[in-house]
């Protein structure tokens, strides 16, 4: 079975702290690892997506790796609109095009 | 920008009511899916379609059914609405014809209650 893990599940950083988010995935195969992020009251919007294990990309802030086993979101600097829930999901091949979600981060940025 | 839409924000429904969700995306998309949120579980996947009058379950699809009769237009029907349903509900959209087709664009969900 599919399976996405997230790390940790809540994380409270100060401004300008920086931090990474881990993503963790069991798969048949990976076709691709995307992440979100989720505003409180919204829908999740996209960020990356990434598709083999040495993919590196990068949003203002945040930097995405890949790797055979985890991914992880780098936040450099963060500033308070930063804070959000952050989401990995996995993308199977065979699977078509539905994504498995991990539970999330619940990233806070304080002042 | 693709603007996935959901007829409502909050929904209160009754035990054993019919509960019709939906959700229009205007940016031609083909692909269409029914996501579930619940606290700790993360988003879990009710159902999904290719193309219109095309649906397929997903992990969760007990006590719900779909309907997609225009391509715009994306249906999740709960048939007899119970207490273990009370969730946010979050429609999401995809295009084959995106360079990476599998990017969903998600509405901002309808937080449903079953009382």
């Amino acid at each position: 079975e599919d399976q996405v893990t997230q790390s940790p599940e809540a994380l409270r950083l100060q401004e300008g702290e920086s931090s990474s988010l881990n993503c963790s995935y069991t798969v048949s195969g990976l076709r691709g690892l995307f992440w979100y992020r989720q505003d409180p009251g919204k829908g999740p919007e996209f960020l990356f997506t990434l598709y083999s294990a040495g993919e590196e990309k990068e949003k203002e802030r945040l930097k995405a790796t890949l790797t055979k086993k985890e991914s992880f979101l780098h936040i450099t600097a963060p500033k308070p609109e930063d804070s959000a829930t952050y989401l990995c999901a996995v993308q199977v091949a065979g699977g078509g095009n539905k994504l498995t979600f991990g539970t999330g981060t619940q990233l806070k940025v304080e002042l | 920008d693709v603007k996935v839409t959901q007829s409502s924000r909050y929904l209160v429904k009754r035990t054993g009511e019919k509960v019709f969700l939906e959700c229009v995306q205007d940016m031609d998309h083909e692909n269409m899916f029914w996501y579930r949120q619940d606290p700790g579980l993360g988003l879990r996947l009710i159902y999904f379609s290719y193309d219109v009058k095309m649906k397929e379950k997903g992990d969760i699809p007990e006590g719900y059914s779909v309907s997609r009769e225009k391509k715009e237009r994306f249906s999740l029907i709960l048939e007899s609405a119970s207490t273990n349903q009370t969730s946010m509900y979050l429609c999401a959209s995809s295009s084959y014809r995106d360079a990476t087709n599998e990017k969903l664009f998600f509405g901002s969900g309808t937080q449903l209650s079953v009382l």
